[in-house]
């Protein structure tokens, strides 16, 4: 039982260029949620999804798309990376209802971008 | 919008001192409070977990408290020890709505815990 786990641990891309990242858990979990983090801001919520096939803004959604195709995936694209998108990005999980009180996180991709 | 704040951003005691750290927030209508545990370079675990019709929850040597009209919670760590050096942040939950499940963090209380 592996949890959340994501997928690239570390990137470094630059101006313009895309990417993917991955996120999966094996929880069986409902809910799933993209949170970036950067100094003196806290997480912020970037998208979330409360079930395959659905996705929702968050609280920084521009620049940023999602998919979530299959339960146990969920995909933070950038489609043209901007240097003010270098953070460090964390995926999280929960069940649904009560169950979505406690959320599981992932151990985070660090994204540069030059 | 409701806003977290945690102060100080950093703090330094000596083993084995009991310690309280703060987190104060703007918008007293909320669902829950959690207070959660990161480590240099992990993800987020979370500790303890307070509903809105709780004053406080206990695990372990850690007791949190909720003090909701005042918006204020305090993280107590008893003894503490090397090991509790991390950074805490507490977050805080809305009214269930569907599909909003938003959390919205502090900024988080580095601690260190010198031997």
């Amino acid at each position: 039982n592996a949890g959340v786990t994501q997928t690239p641990k570390f990137r470094v891309l630059k101006t313009g260029q895309s990417m993917t990242l991955l996120c999966a858990q094996d929880m069986n979990h409902e809910y799933m949620y993209w949170y970036r983090q950067d100094p003196g801001m806290g997480l912020r919520l970037i998208h979330y999804s409360v079930g395959e096939g659905t996705t929702a803004k968050g609280e920084v959604p521009d620049g940023y798309n999602v998919s979530r195709l299959k339960k146990q995936n969920f995909l933070l694209g950038l489609e043209s990376a901007a240097p003010s998108q270098t953070s460090v990005y964390f995926c999280a999980s929960s069940g649904s209802g009560r169950a979505s009180e406690t959320q599981y996180f992932g151990p985070g991709t660090r994204l540069l971008v030059l | 919008k409701q806003e977290v704040t945690q102060i100080p951003a950093a703090l330094s005691v000596p083993e084995g001192e009991n310690l309280v750290l703060n987190c104060s927030f703007t918008d007293s209508a909320i669902y829950n409070l959690q207070w959660f545990r990161q480590d240099p370079g992990k993800g987020l675990t979370s500790l303890l977990l307070i509903q809105s019709s709780q004053r406080e929850q206990t695990s372990g040597r850690l007791n949190a408290s909720l003090d909701k009209s005042s918006g204020r919670s305090t993280l107590y760590i008893a003894a503490s020890q090397p090991g509790d050096s991390a950074t805490y942040l507490c977050a805080v939950r809305p009214f269930p709505n569907f599909g909003n499940e938003k959390l919205t963090f502090g900024t988080g209380t580095r601690l260190t815990i010198i031997p």
